[in-house]
């Protein structure tokens, strides 16, 4: 089976960088990825990390160690609009689906 | 490009009833997976299609079921509903299941069961 554990919720002020964690134990997946939810909207896709490494996409950077069974989102330059619930999911082999860890709640204030 | 879409976008049932949940993918998407979502909780795998055949059947019991059309878009059938059944449901395509494309959500049916 697959395991994988976020922080619950995290608090951050506008105009900071806060990065948002992923643990996960599992025997085998392809990459991991990184999705944004606000509340009562579809998750939007922010970052897929195959290789171990940094990705970086404007504001949102995302890192992957496969050894260590570990990843986190770091996001720069806060805004009010980027409050919302992260999630971190792995993308299995076999069939492609996504197995998501429970997400974290991000709240920015001002 | 026209996006995930999926209706209703609310539905209220009673325990034992039976449900249809609808999801048309995004233009060029042939694969749809269904997830459900319980309210704090992360999205959790149902079944995905591709090209008309269930290719992946999460931990869900049979009266969960599904179908994918010849234009891709596809349902999800409940029956005998659950109060534990309560949950947001989640519709996501992508291209060919590929491990490298990321899948693409609608806003999800909110269902509810009194």
């Amino acid at each position: 089976g697959q395991n994988i554990d976020q922080p619950t919720e995290m608090t951050a002020t506008e105009g900071a960088i806060v990065q948002i964690n992923c643990t996960y134990q599992t025997s085998g997946f392809n990459g991991l990825f990184w999705y944004q939810q606000h509340a009562g909207e579809a998750p939007t896709f922010l970052s897929y990390n195959v290789l171990d490494g940094l990705e970086e996409k404007g504001r949102f950077s995302s890192f992957l160690s496969r050894s260590k069974g570990y990843s986190y989102l770091l996001l720069k330059e806060l805004q009010m609009k980027d409050s919302a619930s992260y999630l971190c999911a792995l993308h299995t082999s076999g069939y492609s689906t996504l197995t998501f860890g429970k997400g974290t709640m991000l709240l920015v204030s001002p | 490009e026209t996006g995930v879409t999926q209706s209703p976008t609310h539905l209220i049932k009673t325990r034992g009833q039976q449900v249809t949940l609808r999801c048309s993918s995004q233009s060029g998407h042939n694969t749809v997976s269904w997830y459900q979502q319980a309210l704090g909780q992360g999205p959790q795998f149902i079944f995905q299609y591709y090209r008309e055949e269930e290719n992946g059947r999460g931990n869900f019991p049979p009266r969960f079921s599904g179908l994918q059309f010849p234009n891709y878009s596809s349902e999800l059938n409940v029956n005998a509903l659950e109060l534990d059944d309560s949950a947001l449901y989640l519709c996501a395509s992508s291209l060919d299941g590929a491990p490298n494309q990321p899948q693409h959500f609608g806003d999800g049916t909110r269902l509810s069961i009194l």
